[in-house]
């Protein structure tokens, strides 16, 4: 089955500054990557995701890139704030099955 | 979030005990999905459901069964609970095989 790797597993930055998590998948298969953001107690939340077809993605300060020859593919977070705290996890699929990153939690020091 | 709800959202249990879990959507999605998520592992896909009474195994099935007998209704059943099944269970629902929202999960401990 598909392997997804994430790191790394934990990253702190400076209020302001940018972060980057990163993911390889084993699939070449594989067509859709979303990343969740995971809350302590809450529930994870569909943050932004991006199709096999498509090399980038942005929403305001949150983008992702994929790269499908390399089988890797990225999140970034720039203006980073507290609120920005949490686990963040990513998947990949082919359609129906899901395979999920073993997550990285953010920490954003104010 | 969108109309999901899991029950009960917490559950202590004894090993060798039956156990069943309800997740309810109001969407009328077509999707269903149960994971459970464990410290290290993330989350790992149990059981979905495509369609009333069409279900299929994930990458970890084994000792869960499940059964959708209503477009808002999907039930994960551990017929006889052990420790290792101690985890946090999350439901999920997609319109399509993309996007999934989850549910805000059930806590169940095996002693």
């Amino acid at each position: 089955g598909e392997n997804v790797e994430q790191h790394p597993s934990t990253l702190s930055v400076q209020e302001g500054d940018s972060a980057v998590i990163k993911c390889t998948y084993s699939d070449s298969a594989s067509n859709y990557f979303p990343w969740y953001k995971q809350e302590l107690g809450k529930r994870p939340q569909l943050i932004i995701d991006i199709r096999s077809n498509v090399g980038e993605k942005k929403d305001q300060r949150i983008a992702v890139t994929l790269n499908k020859t390399a089988k890797h593919f990225s999140l970034h977070i720039t203006e980073t704030q507290p609120e920005d705290s949490a686990v963040y996890f990513c998947a990949s699929s082919t359609g129906n099955q899901f395979y999920f990153g073993t997550g990285t939690s953010l920490t954003v020091i104010p | 979030d969108a109309g999901i709800t899991q029950s009960p959202r917490h559950k202590v249990t004894e090993t060798g005990t039956p156990v069943t879990l309800r997740c309810h959507q109001t969407e009328n999605h077509r999707y269903m999905y149960w994971y459970r998520q464990d410290p290290g592992h993330g989350l790992r896909l149990i059981h979905y459901s495509y369609g009333v009474k069409d279900t299929d195994k994930g990458e970890v099935s084994d000792g869960y069964s499940v059964s959708r007998s209503k477009t808002e209704d999907f039930l994960l059943t551990l017929e006889s609970a052990t420790s290792s099944q101690t985890s946090v269970y999350f439901c999920a629902i997609s319109e399509t095989d993309y996007e999934q929202y989850f549910g805000p999960g059930t806590r169940l401990t095996v002693t």
